[in-house]
């Protein structure tokens, strides 16, 4: 099992839809968690952080369940410029751990017209 | 302006010649490290560095060497670069690891190796 699993998509999703992405973690001791948005072989840019039960901002909704070690991402009234491959970090804690950052694959979003 | 500057943005180079990718930020972070993104095989960390003098491998360190002499560079250094290290490379830091601050990321750099 990877340590940081997100379905890879692609999601199609038609302006205006709401969308919902997963992503699992197998660390328990990971304390904070991120969302990235990435475009097109560009950096990742941070979209989100989850360090309690959730986050709001906007139209982008982040949910943390630390008991079923699963964070969403909750996307409203989806526009056109949304579409993008979503990342899932995970940073590592624990003994020999701590400072190892992990990606999940990234989950592709695109938005139609 | 708060960034992570990465230089080159692109490099085309042959097996064996010595190269040194720079990696500076200018937001007194703690924390730095180095990806490489390969399709199908997503993000994965090569080294960090926890503060000045402190690194440690990542999950791919093979074939690479880092520095961390001052807080605010941490260049990488392929010694023998092999076609297998053609790449994205991308550097980021963080204020300090763990914590819920994000991580900020470079621009990206394109290595072939030839």
């Amino acid at each position: 099992r990877k340590e940081v699993e997100q379905d890879p998509g692609p999601f199609n999703v038609p302006e205006g839809a709401t969308v919902a992405f997963n992503c699992t973690y197998s660390n328990s001791a990971s304390q904070s968690f991120f969302w990235y948005r990435q475009d097109c072989r560009k950096e990742p840019k941070l979209l989100m952080s989850v360090y309690s039960s959730g986050n709001e901002d906007g139209r982008f909704t982040a949910q943390l369940n630390r008991a079923s070690q699963y964070i969403s991402l909750l996307i409203r009234d989806s526009k056109l410029s949304d579409s993008a491959t979503y990342l899932c970090v995970v940073p590592r804690m624990g003994s020999g751990n701590t400072g190892k950052l992990i990606f999940g694959q990234g989950t592709t979003l695109q938005v139609k017209p | 302006e708060a960034q992570v500057t990465q230089n080159p943005r692109y490099l085309i180079t042959v097996t064996g010649k010595k190269l040194t990718v720079t990696c500076s930020q200018n937001m007194n972070h703690e924390y730095m490290s180095w990806y490489r993104q390969d399709p199908g095989l997503g993000l994965r960390q090569i080294y960090y560095s926890m503060n000045v003098e402190v690194t440690d491998k990542g999950d791919v360190p093979e074939g690479y060497k880092v520095s961390r002499k001052e807080k605010r560079n941490f260049p990488l250094i392929l010694e023998s670069p092999s076609p297998n290290q053609t790449s994205l490379y991308f550097c980021a830091s963080s204020p300090k690891y763990g914590g819920p601050y994000g991580y900020t990321f470079g621009s990206g750099t394109r290595l072939t190796v030839v």
